[in-house]
């Protein structure tokens, strides 16, 4: 079985520093999917960035990078130049890949970040 | 272009009762997924309908069941309700083949039980 798990419950920055976000997992699988979720007060859940795991490359968004350690089974994002608006819960979420990939997420507990002004 | 929406947004039912929940999906998505977000978590996967069959099940009982009509729309039904039923209850889409074509969220159906 997968596992996500978030460490941090709740973070908090300041207007224009960087943040990171820990998430590290647990699974046997050599084919799957990461993904970072943001869902903001209103509760809509939004993807922020998502990672194959057969790319070694580092997935980027804008502001939003991650730092994949496959062998770690670590996932952290980070966030550049932090903006009241990404003040939100976010969520690191698994997939399976391949033949075994029915689209089914497995999600963290969540770290609810604050962005102070 | 709609996105996903789900109905209603709120709603509070007695222990006991029965509640039907309804997402539409977004436009050209055939695939809903749903989900259980209770308070200050992660959400935890229910199931998922693909061609009006139910493709996987997570680790719910079968007081939760669902329905997926030939437009593509979902229900999500869960009887004999349970004081810890109450959460938010998400629904997703996405399409066929899933992970190229990431799953689009709704703002869920907030559930209370009293």
């Amino acid at each position: 079985a997968q596992t996500v798990t978030q460490s941090q419950p709740e973070m908090s920055v300041q207007e224009a520093e960087t943040v990171t976000l820990s998430c590290t997992y647990d699974t046997s699988e050599s084919n799957y999917y990461l993904f970072w979720y943001k869902q903001p007060p209103s509760r809509q859940m939004i993807l922020v960035i998502r990672q194959e795991a057969y790319k070694q490359q580092n997935a980027t968004e804008n502001r939003f990078s991650v730092n994949f350690q496959k062998a770690a089974k670590s996932f952290s994002l980070k966030i550049s130049d932090s903006q009241l608006g990404d003040t939100a819960m976010y969520f690191c979420a698994f997939m399976k890949g391949g033949s075994s990939n029915t689209g089914k997420l497995i999600f963290g507990q969540g770290t609810t970040l604050q962005v102070k002004p | 272009d709609a996105g996903v929406t789900q109905s209603p947004t709120h709603l509070i039912k007695t222990r006991g009762q029965q509640v039907t929940l309804r997402c539409s999906p977004k436009s050209g998505h055939d695939t809903v997924s749903w989900y259980q977000q209770a308070l200050g978590q992660g959400p935890q996967f229910i199931f998922q309908y693909y061609e009006e069959e139910e493709r996987q099940r997570g680790n719910f009982p079968d007081r939760f069941s669902g329905h997926q009509f030939p437009n593509y729309s979902s229900e999500l039904n869960v009887n004999a309700l349970l004081l810890g039923d109450s959460a938010l209850y998400l629904c997703a889409s996405s399409q066929t083949g899933g992970v190229d074509q990431p799953q689009h969220f709704g703002d869920g159906t907030r559930l209370s039980i009293l």
